[in-house]
């Protein structure tokens, strides 16, 4: 099945230590979405590709940095984790820009910082 | 700018009981309606979309939900719930190449 896989479900991670989450798609979709999800909060999106075009969020903080190597992978990187940035990451693709296109969810990654 | 207010944050129902999930939005032109659920631990599933034409749509799992202009409301219904059904459900619009979620209802049946 075509599918956007998360890696890895759980990431551990120490305060200030770089860490990267990935995301991979089988879906063939030009744009990919991140989003953080805090607990009981809905998800908020950091940034999205189209194509490779990076689109990012203004409130997005410096510290979370993206890399679409090609039409498969993105990765979303953490310089420098804090404590407030433990969360659920979820990585999303859509067939088009353009939110007439639904959008279709990894099951998530959830980051914890030590 | 475009938003979503979802005033349920809890919903207990019964197991075969009909439900409604609340949802208003608020946008300037058309709005993009989606509903999503996601179960524990895992990411969000699409339930449905409306984009236009008929205002009552359909939905897996048994789900439909009624987009109101008048009322800017998107509800979500289903007539009879399974216990496989609670989860969080998170309505959406989108707008501008992105999508506002709501801050989600999370839905708890009683067997």
């Amino acid at each position: 099945d075509a599918m956007v896989i998360q890696n890895p479900r759980y990431q551990v991670t120490q305060f200030g230590k770089p860490v990267t989450l990935s995301c991979s798609q089988t879906l063939n979709h030009n744009v990919m979405y991140w989003y953080q999800q805090k607990s009981s909060q809905a998800p908020k999106l950091l940034f999205h590709y189209y194509d490779k075009d990076f689109n990012n969020e203004a409130d997005t903080p410096d510290n979370f940095q993206s890399r679409r190597p090609n039409t498969s992978f993105c990765f979303l990187d953490i310089r420098s984790p804090g404590l407030g940035d433990a969360a659920m990451y979820l990585c999303a693709t859509s067939r088009g820009q353009g939110t007439i296109q639904p959008q279709h969810f990894g099951d998530g990654t959830r980051l914890s910082i030590l | 700018a475009q938003s979503v207010t979802q005033p349920d944050i809890h919903i207990t129902v019964s197991e075969g009981a009909s439900l409604e999930l609340r949802c208003n939005y608020s946008y300037g032109a058309t709005p993009y309606l989606f509903w999503y659920v996601q179960s524990p631990g895992q990411g969000l599933q699409l339930l449905l979309k409306y984009f236009s034409g008929d205002t009552l749509v359909q939905g897996i799992k048994g789900f439909e939900a009624e987009f109101k202009r008048s009322q800017s409301s998107f509800n979500l219904r289903k007539p009879s719930v399974h216990w496989s059904d609670a989860a969080e459900y998170f309505c959406a619009v989108g707008g501008g190449n992105k999508l506002t979620f709501g801050t989600g209802t999370q839905l708890k049946v009683e067997l």
